[in-house]
């Protein structure tokens, strides 16, 4: 079956060293894979998403790879700040991806903690 | 504000009871999600509408359902309550399945 996993269930980081988080799946070869985060208490927010065809992807401090050989991707908050501390979660499709509407599997996160 | 919108955000019930949370997708976006979010398992995908439509079912119990109005509201039904039926319900919604805009949750307990 489609397995996503994100193998460290706890990061902490030194405030402005780079935070890099890792997303592996098996099983499957995603179209696509999305970045979300959540806070303690509330619903997760879309953060990026990085199709197949794209090695990297970058918004502001934020990177993500995708290496469709390794099956992994990877996610990195360069200068990071206290206020990135919260849990970040990788998520996939599952089954036929038509860009439209499909539901998506989430991996388990990792909680970044930024230490001042 | 996402402009996703739950409600309500905290419901404490009884074992054996029935509750209904709701959900309002962002204006514009056909489809919704439901997924829960416990401790130890981590976001779980329920069920999908599309425009009203049943589009896709996860893991699921019989206990629960769930609909979508004609207004694309959507509301979702868990009966027999259990203890372990406590958790967050997140509803999200999507245009294009590029990215799921997730409203803030309700937290059920059942005691």
């Amino acid at each position: 079956s489609q397995k996503i996993e994100q193998n460290s269930e706890a990061l902490n980081i030194q405030e402005g060293k780079t935070a890099t988080l890792t997303c592996n799946y098996t099983n499957y070869s995603p179209a696509y894979l999305q970045w979300y985060r959540q806070d303690p208490g509330r619903g997760p927010v879309f953060l990026l998403l990085i199709r197949e065809n794209e090695k990297e992807k970058r918004k502001e401090r934020l990177k993500v790879t995708f290496d469709t050989t390794l099956k992994q991707s990877l996610f990195h908050i360069t200068a990071s700040q206290p206020a990135d501390s919260a849990t970040y979660l990788c998520a996939h499709p599952r089954g036929t991806t038509n860009f439209g509407n499909e539901k998506l599997t989430f991996g388990t996160g990792t909680r970044l903690t930024i230490i001042p | 504000d996402s402009g996703v919108t739950q409600t309500p955000k905290h419901l404490i019930t009884a074992t054996g009871q029935r509750v209904t949370l709701r959900c309002s997708p962002r204006s514009g976006d056909l489809s919704v999600y439901w997924y829960q979010q416990s401790l130890d398992q981590g976001l779980q995908f329920l069920i999908q509408y599309y425009n009203g439509e049943e589009r896709a079912k996860g893991n699921i119990l019989e206990r629960f359902s769930a609909q979508q109005f004609p207004d694309l509201h959507s509301e979702l039904n868990l009966s027999s309550l259990e203890l372990g039926d406590s958790a967050l319900y997140f509803c999200a919604s999507s245009v294009s399945g590029l990215g799921y805009t997730f409203g803030s949750g309700t937290r059920l307990t059942v005691v």
